[in-house]
């Protein structure tokens, strides 16, 4: 059962203009979100986070949004640029507080920014 | 910035070998994790470590063994290659808030 769901495989969008990637989970126990940015051939590196006692977080043109509410996250890319385009990654995590620290991902969603 | 690095880039191996893929984090992490990516079915953990010597099964650890003798290494053993275990392999370490991703070994397994 996915926890962490990312339900569009695919995003294209205009150079210039906002790119929306959302994220869905079911764990109530999650208390920090992540996402990270995967080029082909790479690892993943991280892009931004968010703490489950914000509803915000901005860095540069990166912007993402918590709605616990709803348990959905979203991730602005705003202008959107090609080199942005990459496969997006949203992730989280529980505490356990057992020693051990584990997050759990979503699918992936490729973002394509056409020039 | 704390680096992990994976031993291969690219890995061509024959059905039925046995295969190494070597990981080394250079921050004294005690947590560590293999994945795999493929396509459509996004990060899978294989498995991973929060102590020396210490081992869990993640999602998918069938055909699969590590070895974690001391901090700063994770190994993934292969014990028998397949060909569906052709995939990206992504090791990581972690260090809060989440995890720093070593560059991926792209093995083929023919």
């Amino acid at each position: 059962d996915q926890q962490v769901k990312q339900n569009s495989p695919s995003l294209s969008v205009q150079e210039g203009r906002i790119s929306i990637l959302n994220c869905d989970y079911t764990n109530s126990m999650f208390d920090y979100f992540l996402w990270y940015k995967k080029y082909p051939a790479e690892g993943p590196t991280f892009l931004i986070s968010i703490s489950s006692i914000k509803d915000k977080n901005e860095d540069g043109r990166f912007t993402v949004f918590l709605n616990k509410s709803a348990k959905h996250l979203s991730l602005h890319i705003v202008p959107s640029q090609p080199g942005d385009s990459a496969v997006y990654f949203c992730a989280a995590s529980a505490n356990s507080g057992a020693g051990s620290y584990q997050l759990t991902f979503g699918k992936g969603t490729k973002l394509s920014v056409i020039p | 910035d704390v680096k992990v690095t994976q031993s291969s880039r690219y890995l061509v191996k024959r059905t039925g070998e046995k295969v190494f893929l070597e990981c080394v984090q250079d921050m004294d992490h005690e947590n560590m994790f293999w994945y795999r990516q493929d396509p459509g079915l996004g990060l899978r953990l294989i498995y991973f470590s929060y102590d020396v010597k210490m081992k869990e099964k993640g999602d998918i650890p069938e055909g699969y063994s590590v070895s974690r003798e001391k901090k700063e290494r994770f190994s993934l053993i292969l014990e028998s290659a397949s060909t569906n275990q052709t995939s990206m392999y992504l090791c990581a370490s972690y260090r809060f808030p989440g995890y720093t991703f070593g560059s991926g070994t792209r093995l083929t397994v023919v």
